[in-house]
């Protein structure tokens, strides 16, 4: 079946703008995660959705980063205000939410903020 | 809190040799899993193998395989008769294992390897 989906694959905004990031799960999958990348670093957990629970944001780096996630499907990721040390790659995963899980990720969205 | 260190930024391997990167982890947790991801260019995070830490027998899959040493808290990963496709870049990650708490991965900084002609 479909893997993991993220878009845009690539976002160049200016520093102050807000930005909207999409990931759309697979299918069925109950969890649903995501992770900053900065370069050459490893990943960084941000916020963690399970089913109908309130969400794990204890990875958000400040008040400026939220993110929603609509049943057991899309999430978005919002930076508003964006500044230079957001520049990342954002990376999603999602996964069957079971202790046993293992995480599928997308192909990430790099940002880049100028 | 839990760690996760991989103490080689890069390694190099000849086509057909075997390559071994190392990863510690740091945790008091007795439950939980273990995981090598590798990240080519692409970006795309694609699972390697994984390692259950109740299980006393090593994972392998096809080439790739672990050496786990739960008392060491060391999980290596080999690669075998290494072909160029393997170049990536390589992340080891632990989870914790307990329902009903989060699991977010924990990553390493990644070890870069190249696989030469």
């Amino acid at each position: 079946g479909a893997g993991v989906s993220q878009s845009p694959s690539n976002k160049v905004t200016e520093k102050g703008k807000d930005v909207e990031l999409r990931c759309d799960p697979i299918s069925g999958h109950t969890a649903l995660y995501w992770y900053r990348q900065r370069l050459g670093q490893g990943l960084e957990f941000l916020i963690y959705f399970q089913g109908n629970s309130a969400p794990d944001k204890s990875g958000l780096p400040s008040d400026r980063f939220s993110a929603e996630r609509t049943g057991e499907s899309v999430s978005t990721l919002t930076i508003q205000r964006t500044q230079q040390e957001d520049s990342a790659v954002y990376l999603c995963a999602s996964s069957t939410g079971t202790s046993a899980e293992t995480q599928y990720f997308g192909p990430g969205t790099r940002l880049l903020v100028l | 809190a839990q760690t996760v260190t991989q103490s080689q930024p890069e390694m190099s391997v000849q086509e057909a040799e075997t390559v071994t990167l190392s990863c510690t982890y740091d945790t008091s947790e007795s439950d939980y899993y273990l995981f090598w991801y590798k990240q080519p260019p692409s970006r795309q995070m694609i699972l390697v193998i994984r390692q259950e830490a109740y299980k006393q027998q090593n994972a392998t899959e096809n080439r790739f395989s672990v050496n786990f040493q739960k008392a060491a808290k060391s999980f290596s990963l080999k690669i075998s008769d290494s072909q160029l496709g393997d170049a990536a870049m390589y992340f080891c990650a632990y989870r914790r294992g307990l329902s009903g708490s989060a699991r977010q991965l924990t990553f390493g900084s990644g070890t870069q390897l190249t696989v030469l002609p």
